[in-house]
Order: C-alpha cells, then sequence, then structure tokens
C-alpha cells in the first residue's frame, strides 16, 4: 500500500547547527509533500511544503528538496534554534489525490 | 488555526460506551479528515470527506463512525467496537482540489476509565 518513511525518529542537535529529516515516498503519482511541525500538546502547523514540478522551495531558515525519481523529499532547517525543538511530520498525496500519507514523525531537540 | 474547533478537549469512556468528538470549521472548507495520533506512530487516517453526505474510511476505520450532514460539522463517534480507543484525535480540513494544505484543530485527548 502507499506508505511514507521518515527519518531519523530523533535528532538533536546544537544550537545554531543545520538539521535535515528525510522522507521516502511509495507512490510515484504522489504530487504535493507538506511538512507540519508539532510542539508538544499542540496541533500540527504547517510550515512549509513542495509540489512535484518543483524541485526546491525555501522559506527563510527551512527549505524542503524533493527528488521526484528517486522518490524522496528532505526538509532542512538552518541557524537552529531552541524553540525549532518538536515534532516533525513529512507528509505526501495519495494516489487518489485525496488524502495525505504522514511518516511516523522527527522529534527534534535544539540544545542551547 | 481558529478556524477549525474541536470539543471536548478531553474525554473519557467507559466500557461498552459510544462517545462523540465534536468537529467544527468556519473555513469553508470542502473536506474534512479525522486521525488519530498515538506515541511514535503519526497521524493515522480514520476517515475523510470531500462534500457533504459522502465520507470515505481511511486506514484505521474499524471501530469508527463519521456523519457529514453539514459542511461545517465532521462528529467522529468512536464505538464499543474500538477495542483500543486511547489516542490523541485531530480533525482537519482543506479547500478542494489536489494538494491543499491541511489546517488543523486542537485535537481531543480520549481516554478509557
Amino acid at each position: 500500500g502507499e506508505n511514507v518513511e521518515q527519518h531519523p525518529s530523533t535528532l538533536s542537535v546544537q544550537e545554531g547547527d543545520s538539521a535535515v529529516i528525510k522522507c521516502t515516498y511509495s507512490d510515484s503519482a504522489s504530487n504535493y509533500f507538506p511538512w507540519y511541525k508539532q510542539e508538544l500538546g499542540k496541533r500540527p502547523q504547517l510550515i512549509i511544503d513542495i509540489r512535484s514540478n518543483v524541485g526546491e522551495k525555501k522559506d527563510q531558515r527551512i527549505a524542503v528538496t524533493l527528488n521526484k525519481t528517486a522518490k524522496h523529499f528532505s526538509l532542512h532547517i538552518t541557524e537552529t534554534q531552541p524553540e525549532d525543538s518538536a515534532v516533525y511530520f513529512c507528509a505526501a498525496l495519495n494516489q487518489a489525490g485525496t488524502a495525505l500519507i504522514f511518516g511516523k514523525g522527527t522529534t527534534l531537540s535544539v540544545s542551547s | 488555526d481558529g478556524g477549525i474547533t474541536q470539543s471536548p478537549k478531553y474525554l473519557f469512556r467507559k466500557e461498552g460506551q459510544n462517545v462523540t468528538l465534536s468537529c467544527e470549521q468556519n473555513l469553508n472548507h470542502d473536506a474534512m479528515y479525522w486521525y488519530r495520533q498515538d506515541p511514535g506512530q503519526g497521524l493515522r487516517l480514520i476517515y475523510y470527506s470531500q462534500i457533504v453526505n459522502d465520507f470515505q474510511k481511511g486506514d484505521i476505520a474499524e471501530g469508527y463512525s463519521v456523519s457529514r450532514e453539514k459542511k461545517e460539522s465532521f462528529p467522529l463517534t468512536v464505538t464499543s467496537a474500538q477495542k483500543n480507543p486511547t489516542a490523541f484525535y485531530l480533525c482537519a480540513s482543506s479547500n478542494q482540489g489536489t494538494g491543499r494544505p491541511q489546517h488543523f484543530g486542537d485535537g481531543t485527548r480520549l481516554s478509557i476509565l
């Protein structure tokens, strides 16, 4: 079935370092890939998304890259800050285009 | 997003009891979704609805039921057939069409008494 694998499950970095989270998807027809940030006890918030006609997208310290051939996409956070600490989820649109399939999440810890 | 309201925030269920989680949105979104979140499991899709009076099962629909009588409302019932209902439940909505961002509510935490 359709699946999204996310790695690593936990990531610890020092403040100011970069963090990279990687996801792979199984359905080559997927064409939309959002990333969500969820702080403890709060709702997931969309932080960036990318569509399959684009290879990279940036928004300040956050960037997402997409490799359609390899069916993987990555989130890059530069100059990390303690407030970046959260669980990050990647997702891919299913084949029917009706629902998102989520990865299992990455817990990012940024220590000062 | 203030446009999606889930209630209650906390809910307790007794054995053999059905409970209903409320989700209301004022974003004029066509599509609504219910997810279950367990530690280390990510978000798993229970049911979704693309339009009023129509809904589809997600990956883990067994033991749950939904209705979509109004565009703004998508209540989820956790039935007694769901043997492990303890989880965090998230409702989301989006505009119709491919690749529309989903916006989430604050969630309901369901526990068993």
